[in-house]
């Protein structure tokens, strides 16, 4: 138990479906993030939110749509993906934003599959 | 461009010792991570190191050359758990994390 749980652990959608992945902290952090790990790649960050404000947002396409309506919550909301879309989505937290020497803390994890 | 670089799979012998290496090009150096991640498991954190050096901790120690770029993290008298993927990570000028794609150490009794 890392402090931070993620739900669904597995999700299966179709190209057409809306789904949402969410994300819970308990550690008092201030950050949240959102990563896609594919197999064999590094992982991908996605979002970056602090204090419940988006800092970063790296190119993703609109079809990945993030809300963070607290400092301990964090969703995905997910509409019309493809299926290069599916992979393991992580959702991390840490004390602040940026990694000067604290360590993020990740959830297990949503293993998404787009059929 | 930045760039982290580790063996994408090594295999060792119950009991035995193993070094994972991970060499880095990126911009500007703050640290550099390790993480654990069983397979289906969240990634959990081993070691920071922002200074050159060996750091130990009990079966684990992580050593760091920054006029090299590079770093290891040696496991000595491994164990079937120690099986895992293991993630190796830089915090660039920016104070963003790099990642590299992790190397999958498969341990063989």
């Amino acid at each position: 138990e890392t402090g931070v749980t993620q739900t669904p652990r597995h999700l299966v959608m179709g190209m057409t479906n809306k789904k949402s992945l969410k994300c819970e902290q308990h550690l008092g952090h201030n950050a949240m993030y959102w990563y896609k790990q594919s197999a064999k790649k590094p992982l991908e960050l996605m979002f970056v939110y602090s204090l419940e404000e988006r800092v970063e947002n790296n190119s993703v396409p609109s079809r990945f749509s993030p809300e963070c309506p607290n400092s301990s919550h964090l969703f995905l909301h997910l509409h019309t993906l493809q299926p290069e879309d599916s992979a393991l989505y992580l959702c991390a937290s840490s004390q602040e934003q940026g990694y000067g020497g604290t360590e993020a803390f990740f959830g297990q994890g949503t293993r998404l599959t787009v059929v | 461009g930045q760039n982290i670089d580790q063996p994408t799979e090594m295999t060792a012998t119950e009991g035995a010792i193993v070094q994972i290496n991970c060499t880095y090009q990126t911009s500007g150096f703050n640290g550099l991570f390790w993480y654990q991640q069983h397979a289906g498991e969240a990634p959990t954190f081993l070691s920071y190191n922002v200074l050159d050096g060996l750091e130990e901790k009990g079966r684990f120690s992580s050593f760091l050359s920054r006029s090299k770029g590079y770093s290891y993290l040696l496991l000595k008298e491994l164990q079937m758990k120690d099986s895992a993927s293991y993630l190796c990570a830089v915090v660039d000028s920016n104070y963003q994390l790099i990642w590299g794609a992790g190397t999958k150490l498969i341990i063989k009794p």
